[in-house]
C-alpha cells in the first residue's frame, strides 16, 4: 500500500531552522518528481517546492527562495525540506505530495511548522 | 505566483449540480492543459480529483468533471451528495517546473 509521512515539525523562533523530512512506502521513490505543498492556518493550499525524479532539477516559490532546500535520499526512501532564516509567514501545515503527470495523485497527512517568538 | 481566484463558497441540495470557477492567467491556465483539482475534507489531506483539466483518476466517480475555456477552469460535481462536502483547490502548471493553487471553495450540501 502506498504511503507517505512527514515529520519533523515544531515551534521555532523566527531566525532559526528546520529539517522536514517525508518517508515514502509501497512505490519507488527514483521513479517520481516530488514536491512540498504548505497550507496557511485557514486559509489555501501554496505550492513551495519540486525536485525531479533524477535530482537534476529543483525548483522554489518565489518566496522561499535562497533559505528553503529541498533534497531527496532514495536509499532512505525519503524526501526532505531544509527551512532556514524561518519567518513568521512560513507558518503552516507542510505536505509532501507526489507528482504523476503534472498533478499531485498521493499526499501526506502533513507536519505543522510554527514559527514564533 | 498569484493564487488563481475561485468563489469562497457554493452550496447545493442533494442531487443537484454545482460548478466551481478557477481563473488564472495566460501564465498559467491559459498556457497549459495542466489544470488538477483536490478535495480536502476538514484535517484531511488533499485527494486529487481531476487532472489534466478533465481526466478523473481511478476510483473518482464519473459525477466530477472538469473544463477549461482560456485563463478559466471549472470543476462540475453533479448529484450532489453528503460526502462532497468540503474545500475544493483548483491548480495549474505554471511553468519551470512551479505551480500555483488557487484560493479553495468551501462546498455546502444543503
Amino acid at each position: 500500500q502506498v504511503h507517505m509521512v512527514e515529520s519533523g515539525g515544531g515551534v521555532v523562533q523566527p531566525g532559526r531552522s528546520l529539517r522536514l523530512s517525508c518517508v515514502v512506502s509501497g512505490f519507488a521513490l527514483s521513479d517520481y518528481s516530488m514536491h512540498w505543498v504548505r497550507q496557511v492556518p485557514g486559509k489555501g493550499l501554496e505550492w513551495v517546492a519540486f525536485i525531479s525524479y533524477d535530482v537534476r532539477n529543483k525548483f522554489y516559490r518565489d518566496s522561499v527562495k535562497g533559505r528553503f532546500t529541498i533534497s531527496r535520499d532514495s536509499s532512505k526512501d525519503a524526501v526532505f525540506l531544509h527551512m532556514d532564516s524561518l519567518r513568521s509567514d512560513d507558518t503552516g501545515v507542510y505536505f509532501c505530495a507526489r507528482e504523476d503527470g503534472d498533478a499531485f495523485d498521493l499526499w501526506g497527512q502533513g507536519t505543522t511548522v510554527t514559527v514564533s517568538s | 505566483q498569484s493564487a488563481l481566484t475561485q468563489p469562497r463558497s457554493v452550496s447545493g441540495s442533494p442531487g443537484q449540480s454545482v460548478t466551481i470557477s478557477c481563473t488564472g492567467s495566460s501564465s498559467d491556465i491559459g498556457g497549459y492543459n495542466f489544470v488538477s483539482w483536490y478535495q480536502q475534507r476538514p484535517g484531511g489531506a488533499p485527494k486529487l480529483v481531476i487532472y489534466d483539466v478533465n481526466k478523473r483518476p481511478s476510483g473518482v466517480p464519473d459525477r466530477f468533471s472538469g473544463s477549461k475555456s482560456g485563463n478559466a477552469a471549472s470543476l462540475t460535481i453533479s448529484g450532489l451528495q453528503g460526502q462532497d462536502e468540503g474545500d475544493y483547490y483548483c491548480c495549474s502548471y505554471g511553468g519551470k517546473y512551479t505551480y500555483v493553487f488557487g484560493t479553495g471553495t468551501k462546498v455546502t450540501v444543503l
